[in-house]
């Protein structure tokens, strides 16, 4: 079956502090990877990933996916207190479906 | 552009009733799906719907039913409710391509007592 791993799956830091996310995958097909970040209730979209080896950044946070070790990290660099939230790494099956990680809970402190 | 719209909130519902959701997707978006958040489970896929057709069902018992409309807008239903039906319920608009962008509404917070 299927499966999207995340780790770790709860993380508590010290703002300022740098933190990797990580996504590990058993799909067998899939058209893209994508981070969220949910604070409350609605996902919110951080990164779409399609293609191996290529960085996508957003202010202090950046992603890349790695299709051969089969994984994605996310960086979040100088960390504040606001980026406290649960992060979704997500793969798209065909046009139709997401199949969704556990989720890290980060938690950054003052 | 208006996002995605989930109705009711919240909702508190007791064993054995049924339930409707509602989510309206970003104007000009055909394709509707619908996800079961609870702590243990995460983010679960229900099912999708484009064009007023179901496309792709996931794991979920037959208590869990839904629909499109033709403007688009979706409802889900879940007849007989248990106790561990109790989860936030996602759904999410997407477009079409190459813009698979997935958005998602706030949600609905169903308790069953």
């Amino acid at each position: 079956e299927d499966k999207v791993v995340q780790s770790p799956l709860s993380l508590v830091v010290h703002e300022g502090d740098t933190v990797t996310l990580n996504c590990s995958y058993e799909v067998t097909n899939f058209r893209s990877l994508l981070w969220y970040k949910q604070e409350k209730k609605a996902p919110t979209f951080l990164f779409m990933l399609t293609s191996s080896g290529i960085e996508k950044k957003s202010g202090r946070l950046s992603s890349i996916l790695d299709k051969k070790e089969l994984s994605s990290i996310l960086n979040i660099t100088a960390t504040q207190t606001g980026d406290s939230a649960i992060y979704l790494c997500a793969l798209i099956q065909g046009a139709q479906k997401l199949v969704f990680g556990q989720g890290t809970r980060l938690t950054i402190n003052p | 552009k208006a996002g995605v719209t989930q109705t009711p909130r919240y909702l508190i519902k007791t064993r054995g009733q049924q339930v409707t959701l509602s989510c309206s997707p970003i104007s000009g978006h055909r394709s509707v799906s619908w996800y079961q958040q609870t702590p243990g489970q995460g983010l679960q896929f229900l099912f999708e719907y484009f064009s007023e057709t179901q496309r792709n069902k996931g794991n979920f018992p037959g208590r869990f039913s839904g629909r499109q409309f033709s403007n688009s807008r979706s409802e889900m239903n879940v007849s007989t409710l248990e106790l561990g039906d109790s989860a936030l319920y996602l759904c999410a608009s997407t477009g079409t391509a190459p813009n698979y962008g997935y958005t998602f509404g706030s949600g609905t917070r169903l308790t069953v007592v």
